[in-house]
C-alpha cells in the first residue's frame, strides 16, 4: 500500500542546513510528484515545495533561496534541504503525495512528519 | 497566492448535529481545463492531515457519506450531517488552481 515517511534531525541549529528525507513505497517517483508541507507549532499547514514526477521542482517563493528538493528514484526517497535555517523554520514537516488520476490535483496521501526544532 | 477564508476558526458541537465550514477564495478555483481544485482536509490531534472531500464534492474512498462538499467559484462549503466523535480536530481546505498550492487557516471542530 502507498506510504510516506520523512525522516531527519529533530533539533537543528541556527543558521545550519535542514536535511530531510522522505521514504515512499507503493508507488513510483517517476509516476507521482511529492510535495513538501510544514506547520509550525500550533498553527496551520504551509506549502513548502515539490518535485514533480518528471524531476522538475517548484519551491514557496518565500523560501526559495535557501530550498532545494531532489530525488532518487531507485531508492524511492525525496529529499529537502533546506539552509541558513531559523527559529521560524522550527514546524513539522510533512511530505504528502498528489494523486496519480488523470486530471487530478489533490494531497491522497500523507506521512506522519518529523518534528524540526531549531535552537541553539 | 490565492488567500482561503475559513468560517468560523471555532465550531462547537454536540453529537449528533450537524455543521458546516465554509471556505472563501480571493479569487475564482476554476481551473481552465473545467476542474475546480478545492479540497478539504482533517487534521486529528497529533496526526497528519487525511484527505476527506477532493475537488469540490467528491468523497475519497473510506470516507463516511456524512461528510459532503459543495459549491464552486469562490465558494465552498463543508457539511457534517450528524457529527461523531472521530469527527473532532482541525478542517482545512486547500486549492491547487493556482500556483503555490494554499490552504485555510483551520477550521477546529470541538465537542460542546
Amino acid at each position: 500500500q502507498v506510504q510516506l515517511k520523512e525522516s531527519g534531525p529533530g533539533l537543528v541549529q541556527p543558521s545550519q542546513t535542514l536535511s530531510l528525507t522522505c521514504t515512499v513505497s507503493g508507488f513510483s517517483l517517476t509516476s507521482n510528484s511529492v510535495h513538501w508541507v510544514r506547520q509550525p507549532p500550533g498553527k496551520g499547514l504551509e506549502w513548502v515545495g515539490a518535485i514533480w514526477s518528471g524531476g522538475s521542482t517548484d519551491y514557496n517563493s518565500a523560501l526559495k533561496s535557501r530550498l532545494s528538493i531532489s530525488r532518487d528514484t531507485s531508492k524511492s526517497q525525496v529529499f529537502l534541504k533546506m539552509n541558513s535555517l531559523q527559529t521560524e523554520d522550527t514546524a513539522i514537516y510533512f511530505c504528502t503525495r498528489v494523486s496519480p488520476n488523470y486530471g487530478s490535483y489533490y494531497f491522497d496521501y500523507w506521512g506522519q512528519g518529523v518534528m524540526v526544532t531549531v535552537s541553539s | 497566492d490565492v488567500v482561503l477564508t475559513q468560517t468560523p476558526p471555532t465550531l462547537s458541537a454536540t453529537i449528533g448535529q450537524s455543521v458546516s465550514i465554509s471556505c472563501r477564495s480571493s479569487q475564482s478555483l476554476l481551473h481552465s481545463n473545467g476542474n475546480t481544485y478545492l479540497h478539504w482536509l482533517l487534521q486529528r490531534p497529533g496526526q497528519s492531515p487525511q484527505l476527506l472531500i477532493y475537488l469540490v464534492s467528491r468523497l475519497e474512498s473510506g470516507v463516511p457519506n456524512r461528510f459532503s462538499g459543495s459549491g464552486s467559484g469562490t465558494d465552498f462549503t463543508l457539511k457534517i450531517s450528524g457529527v461523531e466523535a472521530e469527527d473532532l480536530g482541525v478542517y482545512y481546505c486547500v486549492q491547487g488552481t493556482h500556483a503555490p498550492n494554499t490552504f485555510g487557516a483551520g477550521t477546529k471542530l470541538e465537542l460542546k
